[in-house]
C-alpha cells in the first residue's frame, strides 16, 4: 500500500519570504500523480498544484512550484512571496495512475500547518 | 454555479444514534467519494462510488453505510456501530479522466455527544 509522509507539523514564514513544505512518499508503482491541497480555515479543500509522475518537468502555479523527485520518491512544495492568504493546512497526495478511474483514491499525508508572519 | 454542497455545516447527535449525512454535487461525475478527517490524521477514505448503484469500501468502512441511487448524490449514513463518530466529513467528485482531480465539498463537522 502506498503512504505518504509529511514531518513538518508545522511551519512558519514571514509575509513576501519563500517556503518549502516538504513530502515523501513510498510506493512501488512508476505511473501515478501527486497533489498538493490547500485547506484554509473555512476547511474548504483547495487543489494548489499537480504533478504527473512520468514527466520530469517540476509543476508550476503563480507562486507555486514543486521539486518532484522520482527516485527520491520526494514531492516537496515551494511558495514564492507568501502571503497572508497563504496560511493553511497543506496536504500532499497520491493517487495511483493503474486501476479504474473512479477506484483511484488519494492517500493524504498528514498535513503541515502553514502559519504567515506579518 | 457548478460545485458540491454537503449539509448539514454542524450535525450533533446523541450516542447511540445512526445519523445521515448529504452529498450532492452538480458537476456531472461520475465518481464519489467519503472522507474523514481527524487531527493529525491527514483524510482517509470511507466509501467511494464509481457508477450509480455502485459502492466499494475504502479503509475505514466499519461503522458507515452509503447508497448511491442518483448520479448527484452519495448521502453517509454513520451508525452506531462506528466507535468513534466525532468528526469532520468530506465528500467529494470526480470527472473522468486520469489527469483529473477530485473536487471536495465544504465538509460536515458531526459530534457525538
Amino acid at each position: 500500500a502506498q503512504t505518504v509522509t509529511q514531518s513538518q507539523p508545522e511551519m512558519s514564514v514571514q509575509e513576501a519570504e519563500t517556503v518549502t513544505l516538504s513530502c515523501t512518499y513510498d510506493t512501488s508503482e512508476s505511473d501515478y500523480y501527486l497533489f498538493w491541497y490547500k485547506q484554509p480555515p473555512s476547511r474548504q479543500m483547495i487543489l494548489v498544484i499537480r504533478q504527473e509522475a512520468y514527466k520530469q518537468q517540476n509543476a508550476t502555479e503563480n507562486r507555486f512550484s514543486v521539486n518532484f523527485q522520482k527516485a527520491a520518491k520526494s514531492f516537496s512544495l515551494k511558495i514564492s512571496d507568501s502571503q497572508l492568504g497563504d496560511a493553511a493546512m497543506y496536504f500532499c497526495a497520491y493517487r495511483s495512475a493503474y486501476g479504474r478511474q473512479g477506484a483511484q483514491k488519494l492517500v493524504f499525508g498528514q498535513g503541515t500547518r502553514l502559519t504567515i508572519n506579518p | 454555479d457548478g460545485g458540491i454542497t454537503q449539509s448539514p455545516k454542524y450535525l450533533f447527535r446523541k450516542e447511540g444514534q445512526n445519523v445521515t449525512l448529504s452529498c450532492e454535487q452538480n458537476l456531472n461525475h461520475d465518481a464519489m467519494y467519503w472522507y474523514r478527517q481527524d487531527p493529525g490524521q491527514g483524510l482517509r477514505l470511507i466509501y467511494y462510488s464509481q457508477i450509480v448503484n455502485d459502492f466499494q469500501k475504502g479503509d475505514i468502512a466499519e461503522g458507515y453505510s452509503v447508497s448511491r441511487e442518483k448520479k448527484e448524490s452519495f448521502p453517509l449514513t454513520v451508525t452506531s456501530a462506528q466507535k468513534n463518530p466525532t468528526a469532520f466529513y468530506l465528500c467529494a467528485s470526480r470527472e473522468r479522466g486520469a489527469y483529473n482531480e477530485q473536487f471536495f465539498g465544504p465538509g460536515t463537522r458531526l459530534t457525538v455527544l
